[in-house]
C-alpha cells in the first residue's frame, strides 16, 4: 500500500499567487513528515519537517506547510509564488513501524510558475 | 547539495557490466541510503545502513550490492542481474536513524548501452 500521495503530477500557478502542493499519507500512528525540492539533474533539498508540536510549520524559501491529523494531510503552501519555485517538490514519510530511517516518497508534483 | 559528493555525474554502462557508484559524505552522519529515481515513480529505496559495517535491503535491492567500510563512504554497485538499470541514482545521509532528515547528493544519472 502507497504510504504517501500526490495527487497532481503537474500544478500551475501565476507568479504572485499562492501555491499549494497537496499530499496525504496512509501510515498509522503519528508519522514524521517531509517535504523536498528538486531542480533538473539535481539532488533533493530539503525544505521543511513535521515530527511533533505546531501543525504549522515554516521552511526554506517562505514556504510552510501543515500538518492535518484528521485529513492525513500535509499540503506544502507559499502566499506568493516565485518563478524560481517551478521545480519537482517531493513529499516524504517517515513510517515509525519500521526501526530502520526508511522514508517513502510520493512521484512528485512539477509545479510550474508563469511569469 | 553541500556534505554529500557523488561519482561520476554521467556514467554509461554496456550490458553485462557492473559498475560502481560513488557516494562521500564529510557530515560525520552515523546513516547512509541509496535510492533509485524514475520518471513518474519517485523515489524507491535500494539499500541503507546505520553504521559502519552494516546495511540493510531497501525495497528494489535486487541486482544490486553495497559496502560500508568506513563511515563517511557507501559506493553502490550496480551489477549485470539488474534487468534495467538505467536511471538518476541518489545517495542520502542523515545523523542517526529515527526520523532525522536526509540529505542528499547531487546524483548520478546511469545509461545502459
Amino acid at each position: 500500500a502507497q504510504s504517501v500521495a500526490q495527487p497532481e503530477d503537474q500544478v500551475n500557478v501565476a507568479e504572485g499567487n499562492p501555491l499549494t502542493v497537496k499530499c496525504t499519507y496512509s501510515v498509522s500512528g503519528n508519522p514524521y513528515l517531509f517535504w523536498y525540492v528538486q531542480y533538473p539533474n539535481r539532488g533533493l533539498q530539503f525544505l521543511l519537517k513535521y515530527i511533533t508540536g505546531d501543525n504549522l510549520v515554516k521552511g526554506s524559501y517562505g514556504f510552510e506547510a501543515e500538518f492535518n491529523k484528521s485529513q492525513t494531510s500535509f499540503h506544502l503552501k507559499k502566499p506568493s509564488a516565485l518563478v524560481s519555485d517551478s521545480a519537482l517538490y517531493f513529499c516524504a514519510v517517515r513510517d515509525l513501524r519500521y526501526t530502520g530511517n526508511q522514508f517513502y516518497f510520493g512521484t512528485g508534483t512539477s509545479l510550474t510558475v508563469i511569469p | 547539495d553541500g556534505g554529500i559528493t557523488q561519482s561520476p555525474k554521467y556514467l554509461f554502462r554496456k550490458e553485462g557490466q557492473n559498475v560502481t557508484l560513488s557516494c562521500e559524505q564529510n557530515l560525520n552522519h552515523d546513516a547512509m541510503y541509496w535510492y533509485r529515481q524514475d520518471p513518474g515513480q519517485g523515489l524507491r529505496l535500494i539499500y541503507y545502513s546505520q553504521i559502519v559495517n552494516d546495511f540493510q535491503k531497501g525495497d528494489i535491492a535486487e541486482g544490486y550490492s553495497v559496502s560500508r567500510e568506513k563511515k563517511e563512504s557507501f559506493p553502490l554497485t550496480v551489477t549485470s542481474a539488474q534487468k534495467n538499470p538505467t536511471a538518476f541514482y541518489l545517495c542520502a545521509s542523515s545523523i542517526r536513524t529515527g526520523g532525522d532528515t536526509q540529505y542528499f547528493g547531487p546524483g548520478t544519472r546511469l545509461t545502459v548501452l
